[in-house]
């Protein structure tokens, strides 16, 4: 049973341009979370998805941010118009309901220069 | 508003224990231990739901005390392997299911 797919493992992106990181979770996993995380510090929650919804987005800043999740296909993080601020480490995570361990993928490293 | 860890950092030998808290100062729902090592993807632990239950795996093994608000995270002749950033994710009472992360707790485990 493969784990949850995150790519890519690394992405580089010139200011102005944009990121779009994809992850799939693990099968029979209908709960998708997406976090960020800087250099030695924790995980920052962005939001919450279910197939075609957005539960909580709380977590995500107002303006270039958007996420889905279709219902065919992978969960997709867009960053748009990118800034250095946004380098960080993005970790998607993947449950089968509530109340059950999050399964973490190996996360996609955005470098924007 | 993400929960308190402490401590930040702990060294130990191996062999020896040690413990790892996590406190809210909202009403949990639950609690979810996880571990990262440097470069890779956190890794589940144990999730304790609130009822004062305690978990186990292999020698780590954690309370919560729904009253205080706390978790603890007991590791017991760790090992080598130990070592890692151990976070706390916290699901409140009366909000949507998300995981709020505690900042880590670094765990060197030395020969």
């Amino acid at each position: 049973n493969a784990g949850v797919m995150q790519n890519p493992r690394h992405l580089v992106r010139r200011r102005g341009q944009e990121a779009r990181l994809r992850c799939s979770p693990m099968k029979g996993h209908s709960h998708v979370y997406w976090y960020r995380q800087l250099p030695e510090e924790g995980l920052k929650f962005m939001v919450y998805l279910q197939k075609e919804n957005i539960i909580d987005e709380s977590g995500m800043p107002k303006e270039r941010f958007s996420a889905e999740f279709p219902k065919e296909g992978p969960s997709i993080l867009r960053i748009q118009q990118v800034v250095r601020g946004d380098s960080a480490a993005y970790f998607c995570a993947s449950s089968p309901r509530d109340n059950s361990p999050l399964h973490f993928g190996n996360g996609t490293r955005l470098t924007v220069t | 508003q993400q929960p308190v860890q402490s401590p930040q950092a702990v060294i130990l030998r191996e062999g020896e224990d040690a413990v790892i808290n996590c406190s809210s100062s909202k009403a949990l729902y639950s609690v979810h231990w996880y571990r990262q090592k440097h470069g890779e993807a956190p890794v589940f632990l144990m999730i304790l739901l609130k009822g004062g239950e305690q978990k186990g795996h292999e020698k780590i093994s954690a309370s919560f005390n729904e009253k205080k608000q706390q978790s603890s995270l007991y590791l017991t002749a760790s090992q080598l392997s130990y070592s890692g950033t151990y976070f706390c994710g916290t699901e409140y009472v009366g909000s949507a299911r998300q995981l709020t992360f505690g900042s880590g707790t670094q765990l060197t485990v030395l020969p």
